[in-house]
């Protein structure tokens, strides 16, 4: 299946720094990627659709100037949660979907930030 | 928006025997049902997937079957084995490939 990465797995940050997370689609060029957000033992909640070179589509109750999304390429997409907060505090997952006739989303492994 | 619900939201199952899990969703226009399991702080994993034209599905233990007309589906895992456990998840799409998904139902297979 088509791989997708996500750098970095784990990052600790101060209150109040900002933090990038990249996801790359390596062997697939994707047409759209997501962002979820995932509370231990819960669901994956969607927070924002990047499609490549357009504004990406928040999520109601998301925040779209504290959770900067860029789609530069059909292979990258980065999340920046700035001036982030121990409330922000989670396990966030990107995922890629090539568009076309293609059913499936292929996830990345995950990045969990924690705020002290 | 979709709405979709999913039960259980724990299982513990005999080594060997069945497991079965279902959601229902709200939307009539989702015509795409993946099911995925996740591994404590791991990526989820697509473990079959099912489309609005199609009844069921299976792949070797796994099956799935689709009620377009009650808006329910459900995951069978047939003779489950202790690399069952898990969390699982289903999802509905209406073809934007936007997903939502369920609760999620963690898994337990005793051995």
């Amino acid at each position: 299946g088509a791989v997708v990465s996500q750098h970095p797995s784990r990052v600790i940050c101060k209150s109040g720094t900002s933090v990038k997370i990249e996801c790359r689609s390596l062997d697939f060029q994707a047409t759209t990627m997501f962002w979820y957000r995932q509370f231990p033992k819960k669901s994956l909640m969607l927070m924002a659709t990047s499609n490549e070179g357009s504004k990406a589509t928040y999520e109601q109750g998301v925040e779209k100037d504290k959770f900067l999304i860029n789609h530069a390429s059909l292979t990258l997409s980065t999340l920046t949660v700035t001036s982030a907060h121990p409330e922000d505090s989670s396990f966030y997952i990107c995922s890629a979907w090539e568009g076309g006739g293609a059913d499936t989303q292929y996830f990345g492994p995950g990045t969990r930030l924690t705020v002290l | 928006g979709e709405n979709v619900e999913q039960h259980p939201s724990t299982l513990s199952v005999q080594e060997g025997d069945s497991a079965v899990i279902k959601c229902t969703y709200s939307d009539s226009a989702s015509n795409y049902f993946p099911w995925y399991k996740q591994e404590l702080g791991k990526r989820p994993q697509l473990i079959i997937d099912i489309r609005s034209n199609v009844g069921e599905k299976k792949d070797q233990r796994i099956a799935v079957t689709l009620n377009k007309t009650a808006k329910h589906f459900s995951l069978h895992i047939t003779e489950t084995q202790p690399e069952d456990s898990a969390v699982y998840f289903c999802a509905a799409s209406s073809g934007n490939e936007k997903l939502t998904f369920g609760t999620g139902t963690r898994l337990t297979i005793i051995p």
